[in-house]
């Protein structure tokens, strides 16, 4: 009941494209929802978070969309750019701050 | 701002040896801090989770007496790998838990055990 499920595992886009990244829960405890970029050997950096009471934050071209009822949550990156390739981690958080983060998605943004 | 450090970036160690990595919260005060310890190509696992000036709540599966976590300020958070052998060879990285409750993560330390 803790997990995030996040899907797809891997995404190839093309530059100016839309990259599309899904995350669902089945805890309602979860109160909080990040999404982290992380490049390789580099520690996970916060994209954009949203909290359950709005459906949608949008942060320049980084968009979470979130769905309490469904309890799903997804990212939308757009004009996908080369330099958004990275593994994107989807996460939510605990009552005392714990993150239980989804098995990330691998993008990769044709130029 | 939300900066967070870890020394050393890579470490090379032989099996038996101990290694200890800093984590740093360099423009917040971090009363909680986190460690996670990453596999290649797999997601981030929770280790440990250490409150300044209190014993760390280990995930259950971690050995606490192989990780040793010590947060004696509310900048400073070390881990050190006792008696470490080629399987405990991974990706650990720390954060700390910043304004709103966000968790601001380091760069994270390689650790190789020959």
């Amino acid at each position: 009941q803790q997990q995030v499920k996040q899907s797809p595992q891997s995404l190839i886009v093309q530059k100016g494209g839309i990259s599309i990244i899904n995350c669902a829960y089945e805890n309602t405890a979860f109160d909080y929802f990040p999404w982290y970029q992380q490049f390789p050997g580099k520690g996970p950096a916060l994209l954009i978070a949203i909290r359950p009471d709005v459906s949608e934050k949008k942060e320049g071209r980084f968009t979470i969309s979130f769905n309490k009822s469904a309890k799903q949550f997804s990212l939308h990156i757009m004009d996908s750019q080369p330099g958004d390739s990275a593994t994107y981690f989807c996460a939510a958080k605990l009552r005392g701050n714990k993150l239980v983060f989804g098995a990330g998605t691998i993008l990769r943004v044709k130029s | 701002g939300a900066v967070v450090s870890q020394h050393p970036s890579w470490v090379i160690c032989k099996s038996g040896t101990s290694v200890k990595i800093e984590c740093r919260s360099l423009d917040f005060q971090a009363t909680t801090m986190f460690w996670y310890r990453q596999f290649p190509k797999q997601s981030l696992m929770l280790m440990a989770t250490s409150n300044e000036g209190s014993k760390a709540t280990y995930e259950q599966g971690v050995e606490k007496d192989k990780f040793l976590i010590n947060h004696a300020s509310l900048t400073l958070s070390t881990l050190t790998v006792t008696s470490a052998h080629p399987e405990d060879s991974s990706f650990y990285i720390c954060s700390g838990l910043g304004y709103l409750d966000t968790q601001y993560f380091g760069p994270g330390t390689r650790l190789t055990v020959l």
